[in-house]
């Protein structure tokens, strides 16, 4: 089953807007990461925070992570058109063995010139 | 730096053929894994190699063979493909930790007949 589940599974809002895209897993993390996905491409790594923090900035993205609510959330500001993509959150797990990755379902964004 | 590359970008087999997916990075990272995608469901962990030497199954690893051959190569091979193995297939590798940020290639489609 997938440890994280983004919301919702689609966002479409005009440019200029904000987009924000939730994710929600189910047990104890070493870090939470969010991950870009061009249509027909690889995944591309936004951002990366850990379980002590609590808020992450880079450019025009904010990450908040509430690991008593387990759950984070991914803010883009000022919405590009070229932001168009999915957007997955992957947690890594405290439980698993070897320590990897377990991607969401993903949440389509577009942003309407 | 060509960072993840894949091959090839799209294969149609008949149900019963082999082939194998090549992967190399050129990023000198220990970690690589194999993921699929299919629609609505994310990405699945086929299989990993923590380091140079070893590898282990992930969370759908039937019907698929690894082979880590150096420490670049990472390569997925389908003995007997079958539909249910009609995928995109993306290969990533990471520094050290599983857990840490991934690096993905561009994907492989394949169509199983």
């Amino acid at each position: 089953s997938q440890q994280g589940e983004e919301d919702p599974q689609a966002l479409s809002i005009q440019e200029g807007e904000n987009a924000t895209m939730n994710c929600s897993y189910k047990t104890s993390i070493n870090n939470l990461q969010w991950y870009r996905q061009n249509s027909g491409r690889g995944l591309v790594h936004l951002i990366l925070i850990r379980s002590n923090e609590r808020e992450k900035h880079s450019g025009r993205l904010r990450v908040t992570l509430d690991t008593s609510k387990k759950s984070s959330s991914l803010l883009i500001t000022a919405s590009r058109a070229a932001d168009t993509a999915s957007y997955f959150c992957a947690t890594d797990a405290l439980a698993t063995s070897g320590s990897r990755l377990t991607f969401g379902e993903g949440t389509q964004l577009t942003v309407n010139p | 730096n060509a960072g993840v590359t894949q091959t090839p970008k799209f294969q149609v087999l008949k149900t019963g053929q082999s082939m194998t997916l090549q992967c190399a990075q050129d990023m000198n990272h220990n970690s690589m894994y194999w993921y699929r995608q299919d629609p609505g469901m994310g990405l699945r962990l086929i299989y990993y190699s923590a380091s140079e030497g070893t590898t282990d199954k992930g969370e759908v690893p039937n019907g698929y063979n690894v082979s880590r051959l150096n420490k670049r190569e990472f390569s997925l091979r389908l003995e007997s493909a079958a539909p249910s193995q009609t995928s995109v297939y993306f290969c990533a590798s990471s520094e050290e930790v599983p857990g840490e940020t991934q690096y993905f290639g561009p994907g492989t489609r394949l169509l199983v007949l």
